[in-house]
């Protein structure tokens, strides 16, 4: 596809519940990065993937939180025991990588925790 | 540290009529500055950036921002309000060299536009 895509869209778990969301950067893109918007607020940083490796994860809340880029391609965010406190819209953004390319976002999958 | 404060959760404009959004921002090393844009159910669309150079930028859609260091903002502003630039935007900073993508964003500025 031509931009980011996140599957699912909207994803329904129950408290305690482990989910994952899946994020397929733009073709040729070393950067991704997933961000978390919760309602009313702007999007929060949650980790930076330079190829294989998180180059930065300092905005994960903790450790129930996790993402992974095995292939240097698709990635994964995971969620541990999740809690109504993790319902947000969960972004995804990629880039060429070098400096000052522009961010390119997903749609977002909306995460609902009851 | 970095921050950006947007001045106005809601702004509602007459269509045709000047559009000013405004963002201040806090930053201990030169910023980057951007300007994002949200339409419902759609993924954030980047309007415009300043990186160093020009302090008046120019971006999609007929939008513009100008980088004030003295005043530490970087609002966002057009001419003429159009229906379709209804939406929700965001004012965001990136200071770390190398790793631009590392965004603090702004809580958002949702823009009505009013026939």
């Amino acid at each position: 596809g031509a931009g980011v895509s996140q599957t699912p869209s909207n994803k329904v778990t129950e408290k305690g519940k482990y989910v994952e969301l899946r994020c397929d950067p733009i073709s040729g893109h070393t950067a991704l990065y997933w961000y978390r918007q919760s309602l009313g607020q702007g999007p929060e940083f949650l980790i930076y993937f330079q190829g294989t490796g998180a180059a930065d994860d300092s905005g994960l809340p903790n450790d129930r939180f996790f993402a992974v880029r095995p292939e240097g391609s698709v990635s994964t965010l995971k969620i541990q025991r999740t809690e109504r406190g993790d319902s947000a819209v969960y972004l995804c953004a990629s880039s060429s990588g070098t400096e000052n390319s522009p961010l390119h976002f997903g749609n977002g999958t909306r995460l609902t925790v009851t | 540290a970095q921050s950006v404060t947007q001045l106005g959760s809601h702004v509602s404009v007459s269509e045709g009529a000047l559009v000013l959004l405004r963002c201040n921002y806090s930053s201990s090393v030169p910023p980057y500055l951007f300007w994002y844009v949200q339409y419902p159910n759609q993924g954030l669309q980047l309007l415009l950036k300043y990186t160093t150079g020009a302090t008046l930028v120019k971006g999609i859609n007929g939008f513009e921002a100008e980088f004030k260091k003295s005043e530490t903002s970087f609002h966002l502003t057009k001419p003429s309000a159009h229906m379709s630039d209804a939406a929700e935007y965001f004012c965001a900073v990136s200071g770390f060299s190398g790793n631009t993508g590392k965004l603090i964003f702004g809580q958002g500025t949702t823009l009505q536009v009013k026939p």
